[in-house]
C-alpha cells in the first residue's frame, strides 16, 4: 500500500494564527482529498482536488481554509485565521483515479487551537 | 444529508471469539463502500472497496459482504487476535459526483482481550 505522509504530525496554535498542513504526494496519483476528525465526531469530507483545482468542497470548506498544490511538490490545507473549532485531526488522501479506487490516508495532523 | 451508520459503537472481545459489525446507508444512488482499519496513530489501513450488491471480500481473517439493496454492509472477523484492535470504519462513496468524497460512519472500535 502506497505510503502518505503528513507534516507536522502535532501542531498548537493560537486563536487567529494561521497554520498550514502538508501531505507529501504520489506521482502517480492525481486525486487528492483533505478530511477532518473533531473529537467523538465523524471523519467528515472538507475537500477534493484534482488538476490543480478545487472539484468539491464541503459546506465546513469557507473562505477561511484554502489548498493548493505550489509546483507539483506538497499538497497544503491552510487556515487562515484559526478558530476554537477547528481543533481536530486532519488527514490527507490520495487516490489514482475518482470513484471505486481506494483512497489511501495519511496519519493525520493532530491540530489544537488555543 | 447522507447518513452512514455504524453498530455497535466499540465491542469488547476475547480472543479466539468471532465478530461482526455493520454499516447501514442509503440504499439510492449507491458507489461503492469502503472499510477501513485504524489504530491509533497510524494511518487508517483500506481493507476492501466493495462495489456489487452480493459482493463479499476477504483478507486474511476478515470477510465482508455488501447489500446495496437493503443498505448494509457487514464486516467480519473470524477468530480475533490482540493485534485486530483497532476502529473500523466504513465509508459511503457519494454519488452524486466523481470527485471520490467518503461519507464515513462514526466507527466500530473493537478491543480484543488476550
Amino acid at each position: 500500500e502506497p505510503e502518505v505522509t503528513q507534516t507536522p504530525s502535532h501542531q498548537v496554535t493560537q486563536m487567529g494564527q494561521e497554520v498550514i498542513l502538508r501531505c507529501v504526494p504520489i506521482s502517480n496519483h492525481l486525486y487528492f482529498y483533505w478530511y477532518r476528525q473533531i473529537l467523538g465526531q465523524k471523519v467528515e469530507f472538507l475537500v477534493s482536488f484534482y488538476n490543480n483545482e478545487i472539484s468539491e468542497k464541503s459546506e465546513i470548506f469557507d473562505d477561511q481554509f484554502s489548498v493548493e498544490r505550489p509546483d507539483g511538490s506538497n499538497f497544503t490545507l491552510k487556515i487562515r485565521s484559526t478558530k476554537l473549532e477547528d481543533s481536530a485531526m486532519y488527514f490527507c488522501a490520495r487516490t489514482k483515479a475518482s470513484g471505486e479506487e481506494t483512497q489511501y490516508f495519511g496519519p493525520g495532523t493532530r491540530l489544537l487551537v488555543l | 444529508i447522507l447518513n452512514v451508520e455504524q453498530s455497535p459503537q466499540s465491542l469488547h472481545v476475547q480472543e479466539g471469539d468471532s465478530t461482526n459489525f455493520t454499516c447501514s446507508f442509503p440504499s439510492s444512488n449507491f458507489y461503492a463502500l469502503h472499510w477501513y482499519r485504524w489504530e491509533t496513530a497510524k494511518s487508517p489501513e483500506a481493507l476492501f472497496v466493495m462495489t456489487l450488491n452480493g459482493d463479499e471480500k476477504k483478507k486474511g481473517r476478515i470477510s465482508a459482504t455488501l447489500n446495496t439493496k437493503e443498505g448494509y454492509s457487514y464486516l467480519y472477523i473470524k477468530g480475533s487476535q490482540p493485534e485486530d484492535s483497532a476502529t473500523y470504519l466504513c465509508a459511503l462513496l457519494h454519488g452524486s459526483s466523481n470527485t471520490g468524497k467518503l461519507i464515513f460512519g462514526q466507527g466500530t472500535t473493537l478491543q480484543v482481550k488476550p
